[in-house]
């Protein structure tokens, strides 16, 4: 039981290259999460989903896309990485399709673009 | 929208005694508030939830208090351990999603 997976673990890009973030839980969660944490801030969210077939935006979702692949699988995609865009990027999911219950995250995915 | 501040600076505390961090929110009470533990180079782990019409939670050494009058959390940690050592970050619900503190990084020294 690997909770919730994420790939790659560090990314370094360039402006204007885009890129791929893969999320997978295992915990046969209903609802998942994109975050973006920078220093001296909180977790703000990006996108999300709250069941299989649907995404929302979050309070940050500009220069970025997702695709929930399946009840497994939650993305994220940088069509054109910005500077701006550095940052560790978390995924996270829970069991319920509403705003409640604790979150379950991966470990993380340190972007850099140059 | 709602704002969350917590003391940005580092709490030192001496092994053996009560940490206690502060979680302070601006506008209406969350129906819920949580606590989670993320250490450096890993993701938010979970500690505790509490709602809004529940005082205190307790679990082992924690304990967690809301006061909807304050508008501000506390959080507990009793016979402080170094490895109670990491960032303590607060989050309450707002619509859609959770609205996420920036951490607490506490330092219990030996």
């Amino acid at each position: 039981n690997a909770g919730v997976t994420q790939t790659p673990k560090f990314q370094v890009l360039k402006t204007g290259q885009s890129m791929t973030l893969q999320c997978a839980q295992d915990m046969n969660h209903n609802s998942m999460y994109w975050y973006r944490q920078d220093p001296g801030m909180g977790l703000r969210l990006i996108y999300y989903s709250a069941s299989e077939g649907t995404t929302d935006k979050g309070e940050v979702p500009n220069g970025y896309n997702v695709s929930r692949l399946n009840k497994r699988e939650f993305s994220l995609r940088l069509e054109s990485a910005a500077p701006s865009q550095t940052s560790v990027y978390f995924c996270a999911s829970r069991t319920g399709t509403v705003n409640t219950g604790e979150l379950f995250f991966g470990e993380g995915s340190r972007l850099t673009v140059l | 929208s709602q704002k969350i501040e917590q003391n940005s600076e580092a709490l030192n505390i001496q092994e053996g005694k009560t940490a206690t961090l502060t979680c302070n929110y601006t506008n209406y009470s969350p129906a819920y508030l949580q606590w989670y533990r993320q250490d450096p180079g890993r993701g938010p782990v979970f500690l505790l939830l509490i709602r809004e019409n529940e005082k205190e939670k307790r679990k082992e050494r924690l304990k967690v208090t809301f006061d909807t009058t304050l508008k501000q959390s506390l959080f507990h940690i009793t016979a402080s351990q170094p490895a109670d050592s990491a960032t303590y970050l607060c989050a309450l619900d707002e619509d859609y999603q959770l609205i996420w503190g920036a951490g607490t990084k506490l330092i219990i020294k030996p």
